[in-house]
């Protein structure tokens, strides 16, 4: 039972190209998040998702699109990356919807770098 | 927008002793509030976690407080030891959805 994984682990990018973070889980869960991480600020929910083939927006959503194809992967993208993206992302879910006593599993993290 | 205050945003205590992290939420209508702990290099981990209709809840070393009139809730840990040190958030609830975090607490225990 591996969790959550993310890929890749670190990542160094150019303004202007994009990429795609790969989210994993293996608990069968129903919602899946995208929060990014930044010193100082706690934790910013990017995107969200309630089900397989779902997505809705979360406080941070411009310049990130994602999809969740498949009930146990949620893809986060950054179509053109600028340096304000320069971040370390985290992969969460949860079983139960984040109003439930219910605690939110999350990955390892992805650093990301944009130059 | 909605807001959650954390204080303070680093905290040195002696090991053995207490450590209180306090925050404050702005949305009346957030019914839950977990706090979360990351180690270094790691993804945040539930450790505790009360509802709105509840004013304590305790787990072994930690409590949890909530006055949901101030609008204020409190993690505490009582006789620190070294595997406490990380970095603590506070996060309430503002939809069915969505948790809005603190910007965390920096919990070092002196030896």
């Amino acid at each position: 039972n591996a969790g959550v994984t993310q890929t890749p682990k670190f990542r160094v990018l150019k303004t202007g190209q994009s990429m795609t973070l790969l989210c994993a889980q293996d608990m069968n869960h129903e919602y899946m998040y995208w929060y990014r991480q930044d010193p100082g600020m706690g934790l910013r929910l990017i995107h969200y998702s309630v089900g397989e083939g779902t997505t809705a927006k979360g406080e941070v959503p411009d310049g990130y699109n994602v999809s969740r194809l498949k009930k146990q992967n949620f893809l986060l993208g950054l179509e053109s990356a600028a340096p304000s993206q320069t971040s370390v992302y985290f992969c969460a879910s949860s079983y139960f919807p984040a109003s439930s006593p219910d605690t939110q599993y999350f990955g390892p993290g992805t650093r990301l770098t944009v130059l | 927008g909605e807001n959650v205050e954390q204080h303070p945003s680093t905290l040195s205590v002696q090991e053995g002793d207490s450590a209180v992290i306090k925050c404050t939420y702005s949305d009346s209508a957030s019914n839950y509030f977990p706090w979360y702990k990351q180690e270094l290099g790691k993804g945040p981990q539930l450790i505790i976690d009360i509802r709105s209709n509840v004013g304590e809840k305790k787990d072994q070393r930690i409590a949890v407080t909530l006055n949901k009139t101030a609008k204020h809730f409190s993690l505490h840990i009582t006789e620190t030891q070294p595997e406490d040190s990380a970095v603590y958030f506070c996060a309430a609830s503002i939809s069915n959805y969505q948790l809005i975090w603190g910007a965390g607490t920096k919990l070092i225990i002196k030896p």
